[in-house]
């Protein structure tokens, strides 16, 4: 079944960089595009880029060129690297799958979510 | 970047009740719109895509709707495990965006 999975750090340093794996199962990502979206605690969502099925990403460019999407595909993993963390960048990070039905995407798998702290 | 306005941010509603809850997009995004459903400390599940298909699984007491750029999620009786955020997100250009979540709650 399809399943996505983040590994990554709780706790970050203020001004380091976050390293997160966005393990997946169930399906390839030269088939699918995963996404990356985070959540401030007890805000809404926040749509960070993209690693489309042909190698090709996309970012929000709210975080300009802090962000870094990148993917082994022998591995089943996609990567997201973020520098210069600052306080407003503790979330919850998630990784979820892009979907096509009918013609139109959504992020049809999500994963559970990786609660990272960014501190000072 | 397309803006999606997402009213009202809050909401509190009795079993049974119909309850809707609109966003609004910036500019033309045909049916690429879909609305999620999240619950505290879950991830996001999806419940409509293409503006108005449902999702797999999903009760058929949800459904979406689109005018021209407003799009629209209807509950059409309100259950005991509705109560939760609910986001619409737009999927027709990068960088997709999310509306601001509506609260719902259960009076």
């Amino acid at each position: 079944q399809v399943q996505l999975k983040e590994t990554g750090p709780d706790l970050v340093q203020l001004t380091q960089t976050l390293s997160i794996t966005c393990t997946v199962s169930g399906f390839s990502l030269t088939t699918y595009n995963v996404h990356w979206v985070r959540q401030p605690p007890g805000k809404g969502l926040e749509w960070m880029g993209a690693m489309w099925n042909g190698g090709g990403t996309d970012y929000n460019s709210a975080f300009k060129s802090r962000l870094s999407i990148s993917r082994d595909t022998s591995k089943s993993q996609v990567f997201l690297k973020m520098n210069s963390l600052q306080t407003d960048d503790t979330a919850k990070y998630f990784c979820a799958r892009q979907g096509y039905y009918d013609g139109y995407a959504s992020f049809d798998y999500w994963g559970q979510g990786v609660m990272v702290t960014v501190s000072s | 970047d397309i803006q999606m306005t997402q009213s009202p941010a809050s909401l509190s509603a009795s079993l049974e009740e119909i309850v809707t809850i609109t966003c609004q997009a910036s500019q033309d995004i045909g049916n690429w719109l879909a609305w999620y459903q999240q619950k505290p400390g879950k991830s996001p599940q999806l419940l409509i895509y293409g503006a108005t298909s449902l999702a797999d699984g999903v009760p058929s007491r949800f459904s979406g709707s689109r005018s021209g750029t407003q799009y629209s999620l209807k509950i059409s009786r309100l259950q005991v495990e509705d109560p939760g955020i609910y986001y619409c997100l737009q999927g027709y250009s990068a960088p997709y965006t999310f509306g601001a979540g509506t609260k719902l709650e259960l009076k």
